[in-house]
């Protein structure tokens, strides 16, 4: 098993740029999370999602989109990028009370 | 509300010496509490969990953690330290029927030769 994938491992934007954040799970997990990690601020939830179908926000959800069409994907989409959207994304999914944590896609909008 | 305070947000310690990490929780419900690692440049990886069972719980790597339910503790600590446990530590809760979890803001440790 892959476990969970990010791509891409790196990105840049410049302000008002679109992009999609791809991430899939090969373990069948239902549930899904989008964090996004700032140097001294830990994680925090921007979306969740526990099936196919259903999306939820987290603490941080302004300026990102997200879709679960399939149990395997969950894209995160900003629309509008802007500068206080610089950070590093982590997707994990979970089975129970344990999440899988992907590599992580770093992002800076300049 | 859930949140999780994490003391130290830079750790030294010299290879052989014993870790210890700090945790300390808020939750209205029974909680459960993960300690995760994250090594530079790489996703988190989960070291151990407290899930309502036994109250001193063991990880991989040496590690272990015990939930104190009066002191809303879930400290972390290895006996002696080795230089490949370097790396940034973070402390978790989530409610026993809850969807999210609550992540402290990390404590980096730095294991000196």
């Amino acid at each position: 098993n892959a476990g969970v994938t990010q791509t891409p491992k790196f990105r840049i934007l410049k302000i008002g740029q679109s992009m999609t954040l791809q991430c899939t799970q090969d373990m069948n997990h239902n549930y899904m999370y989008w964090y996004r990690q700032d140097p001294g601020m830990g994680l925090k939830l921007i979306y969740y999602s526990v099936g196919a179908g259903i999306t939820d926000k987290g603490e941080v959800p302004n300026g990102y989109n997200v879709s679960r069409s399939t149990t395997e994907d969950f894209p995160l989409r900003l629309e509008l990028a802007a500068p206080s959207q610089t950070s590093v994304y982590f997707c994990a999914s979970r089975l129970q009370e344990t999440q899988y944590f992907g590599p992580g896609t770093r992002l800076l909008v300049l | 509300a859930q949140s999780v305070t994490q003391l130290g947000s830079h750790v030294s310690v010299s290879e052989g010496a014993l870790v210890l990490l700090r945790c300390n929780y808020s939750s209205s419900v029974p909680p459960y509490l993960f300690w995760y690692v994250q090594y530079p440049n790489q996703g988190l990886q989960l070291l151990l969990k407290y899930t309502s069972a036994a109250t001193l719980v063991k990880g991989i790597n040496g590690f272990e953690a015990e939930f104190k339910k009066s002191e809303t503790s879930f400290h972390l600590t290895k006996p002696s330290a080795h230089m490949s446990d370097a790396a940034e530590y973070f402390c978790a809760v989530s409610e026993f029927t809850g969807n999210q979890f609550y992540f402290g803001t990390g404590t980096s440790l730095t294991v000196i030769p």
